[in-house]
């Protein structure tokens, strides 16, 4: 069964903390993803990677890094937490036909 | 830009009927669209994609249907059953980039015993 798996289900940050979210896939994907969830905006790409050492920006890179040392790793960085990435975050790898497997969530809220 | 809408936020619909979700998309003709599933606090998980040149996909009670003259996607869910109750995300897929998924923000359904 493939399986994408985030670190952490939930956690609970300060304002101005640095945040770690790691995920990790088991089916040899070249292309992973870090999406943000928010109730009425939908699913909103923050950074893509299509390598190992390499990214793209999505839609809202902003306030947030990431780093892709090894092919089944990709890890988002909140380098100083802000409130309003108080969120669901939701990491995914594709498959060569495309479509996205998805991991289980990390909701974060940041105080 | 590129955007993708669906129908209704929430659907409410009465056990063994049809539920019948709605996604249409402007500017950009897409690759593909692909359908998901995504149960509260949960990922989305795969469902169905169909292809530009496709115009209809089934698997078992789901069905899809895609028409680039309308810019839409139908889903369907025969025989509707509680158990599927979920929120359903569409997602548009464009030829350049792997990176450009748009996703609409979903339609929420319920199926009433």
């Amino acid at each position: 069964d493939v399986k994408v798996t985030q670190s952490s289900r939930y956690l609970v940050k300060r304002t101005g903390e640095k945040v770690f979210l790691e995920c990790v896939q088991d089916m040899d994907h070249e292309n992973m993803f870090w999406y943000r969830q928010d109730p009425g905006l939908g699913l909103r790409l923050i950074y893509f990677s299509y390598d190992v050492k390499m990214k793209e920006k999505g839609d809202i890179p902003e306030g947030y890094s990431v780093s892709r040392e090894k092919k089944e790793r990709f890890s988002l960085i909140l380098e100083s937490a802000s409130t309003n990435q108080t969120s669901m975050y939701l990491c995914a790898s594709s498959s060569a036909t495309g479509e996205l497997f998805f991991g289980e969530g990390s909701r974060l809220t940041v105080l | 830009s590129q955007k993708i809408e669906q129908n209704s936020e929430a659907l409410n619909i009465q056990e063994g009927k049809t539920a019948t979700l709605t996604c249409n998309y402007t500017n950009y003709s897409p690759a593909y669209l692909q359908w998901y599933r995504q149960d509260p606090g949960r990922g989305p998980v795969f469902l169905l994609l169909i292809r530009e040149n496709e115009k209809e996909k089934r698997k078992e009670r789901l069905k899809v249907t895609f028409d680039t003259t309308l810019k839409q996607s139908l889903f369907h869910i025969t025989a509707s059953q509680p158990a599927d109750s979920a929120t359903y995300l569409c997602a548009l897929v464009r030829y350049s980039s792997a990176s450009k998924i748009i996703f609409g923000s979903g339609t929420r359904l319920s199926i009433r015993p």
